[in-house]
């Protein structure tokens, strides 16, 4: 199946700082979507983002589906951004074997 | 629109019994898929159901089973729990089989 390659593993930033996270994945897909897991658990919806650029607030997410990246870019980090986040893709063709995810990465902001 | 709801929230099971979980999807989603949750392997699927045929099923046992009711509500139900069965379980809901909203998950400990 569709491997999805996550990194870095871990992040520890100072509030304010900017961070990039990398999301590599094996074979075309149909849909990519970037999640906040918060501590709780639940999966927070970022970006669906097959391909090309999106913004949201001090969030943005860039696709380049034809070499299988995404990035995820975090600016004027906050307290509140920590956590782990997912990259999860679906291969094209029907979407058949559910999301797969990455290993996720863990942001932790610092004060 | 009210987001997708998972019941119960917390359960504990003893080893050998069983449990069903519930979730109900966004208004209007047809497709509910299950998802799994371990530190160890991570986040996996578990199957996908849409009007009520399960369409789409991830690399797990047979004890592991699910339907879906004509209102889109769906039910998972794993037999002959075992330890390794402990986790956090999402339920998502969609459109198509595209961008996912998550619930909140159930967490199910057994002893």
């Amino acid at each position: 199946g569709i491997q999805v390659e996550q990194s870095p593993p871990d992040l520890i930033l100072q509030e304010g700082a900017n961070s990039t996270l990398r999301c590599n994945f094996s074979d075309s897909v149909n849909n990519l979507q970037w999640f906040h897991q918060n501590p709780w658990g639940q999966l927070i919806n970022l970006f669906y983002i097959p391909s090309g650029t999106k913004q949201n607030g001090r969030l943005s997410a860039t696709t380049v589906a034809t070499e299988r990246y995404s990035l995820l870019y975090i600016s004027s980090s906050q307290t509140t951004d920590s956590g782990v986040y997912f990259c999860a893709v679906q291969p094209s063709g029907g979407g058949a074997d559910g999301l797969t995810f990455g290993k996720g990465t863990h942001l932790i902001i610092q004060p | 629109k009210a987001g997708v709801t998972q019941t119960p929230r917390y359960l504990i099971k003893t080893r050998g019994q069983q449990v069903t979980l519930s979730c109900s999807p966004i208004s209007g989603h047809r497709s509910v898929s299950w998802y799994q949750q371990t530190p160890g392997q991570g986040l996996q699927f578990l199957f996908e159901y849409f009007s009520e045929t399960q369409r789409n099923k991830g690399n797990f046992p047979g004890r592991f089973s699910g339907r879906q009711f004509s209102n889109s509500r769906s039910e998972m139900n794993v037999s002959t729990l075992e330890l390794g069965d402990s986790a956090l379980y999402l339920c998502a809901s969609s459109e198509q089989t595209y961008e996912q909203y998550f619930g909140p998950g159930t967490r199910l400990t057994v002893t």
